[in-house]
C-alpha cells in the first residue's frame, strides 16, 4: 500500500536560516506529490505539487522542493526562514488526479527568533 | 464564492451523543472529499462523492458514520453515538473533475471534542 513518511515530528531552526524538511514516499509509480502547510486553527494550503517535468518545483511563499525518483523522496526547502513560517508542514500523495490524498504525519515546525 | 465552508468550527459533545457536520464546497466543484485529522497525525481520508453519489468510503468510517450530499451541493457527516476515539478535525475538500489535474481545496475544519 502506498504510503509518506515524514521522519522528522519536530524541526527547530533560527529565523533567517535555511530549512529542509524530509519527505518519503512508498508507491510503484510515481505519483503525484504535495506539500501542504497547516497554521493552527486554520485549514490545509497548497505549498507546491509535482506531477511531471523538471524536478525541481517552485511553490508559494519562498518554497521549493525536489523530487528523486531514486530515493522516492520529496524534500521541501526554503533558503531563508521566517517567523511566520511556524506551522505544521504535511507531504502527500494522490494516485490519481481525483483520488485520495495520502498525507504523511506532519512535520511541525518551530522558529527560533 | 470565498471557497470551503464548514460548520460549525467547534462542538464539544457527550459520549453517546449523535452529532452533525456541514460541508459547503467551492460553488461549482463537483467533487466532495471528507477526511479526519487525529492529534498528531496527517488527515486520513474517510469518503468522497461525486455529485449525489458517494463513491468511496474509507474502513475508517465505521456504521455509526453517514454521509450525506443529497442535491450535489452541501454534504453533512453525521456521527451517532459518538466515543471519545471521535474526537478530532473533520476536514472537508472540493474540486472539480476534468481532464487536467484539479486541486482539493480544504476547509477550516470542524473539531470535534467528545467528553
Amino acid at each position: 500500500a502506498q504510503s509518506v513518511t515524514q521522519p522528522d515530528i519536530h524541526i527547530t531552526v533560527s529565523e533567517g536560516a535555511s530549512l529542509e524538511l524530509r519527505c518519503n514516499y512508498s508507491y510503484g509509480a510515481t505519483p503525484y506529490l504535495f506539500w501542504y502547510v497547516q497554521s493552527p486553527g486554520q485549514g490545509l494550503q497548497l505549498l507546491l505539487k509535482y506531477f511531471s517535468g523538471d524536478t525541481l518545483v517552485q511553490g508559494i511563499k519562498g518554497f521549493e522542493a525536489e523530487f528523486k525518483r531514486s530515493q522516492s523522496s520529496f524534500n521541501l526547502r526554503k533558503p531563508s526562514v521566517h517567523w511566520s513560517d511556524a506551522a505544521e508542514y504535511f507531504c502527500a500523495v494522490h494516485m490519481n488526479r481525483d483520488d485520495k490524498i495520502i498525507f504523511g504525519k506532519g512535520t511541525r515546525l518551530h522558529i527560533l527568533p | 464564492d470565498t471557497g470551503v465552508s464548514q460548520d460549525p468550527r467547534h462542538k464539544i459533545t457527550k459520549r453517546g451523543q449523535n452529532v452533525t457536520f456541514r460541508c459547503d464546497p467551492i460553488s461549482e466543484h463537483n467533487r466532495l472529499y471528507w477526511y479526519r485529522q487525529t492529534l498528531g497525525q496527517g488527515p486520513e481520508f474517510l469518503t468522497y462523492f461525486q455529485n449525489e453519489a458517494q463513491l468511496e468510503k474509507s474502513r475508517l468510517l465505521s456504521d455509526r458514520f453517514s454521509a450525506e450530499r443529497p442535491k450535489g451541493s452541501f454534504s453533512t457527516l453525521e456521527i451517532q453515538r459518538t466515543e471519545q476515539g471521535d474526537s478530532a478535525m473533520y476536514l472537508c475538500a472540493s474540486s472539480l473533475s476534468g481532464d487536467s489535474y484539479n486541486e482539493q481545496f480544504f476547509g477550516p475544519g470542524t473539531r470535534l471534542t467528545v467528553l
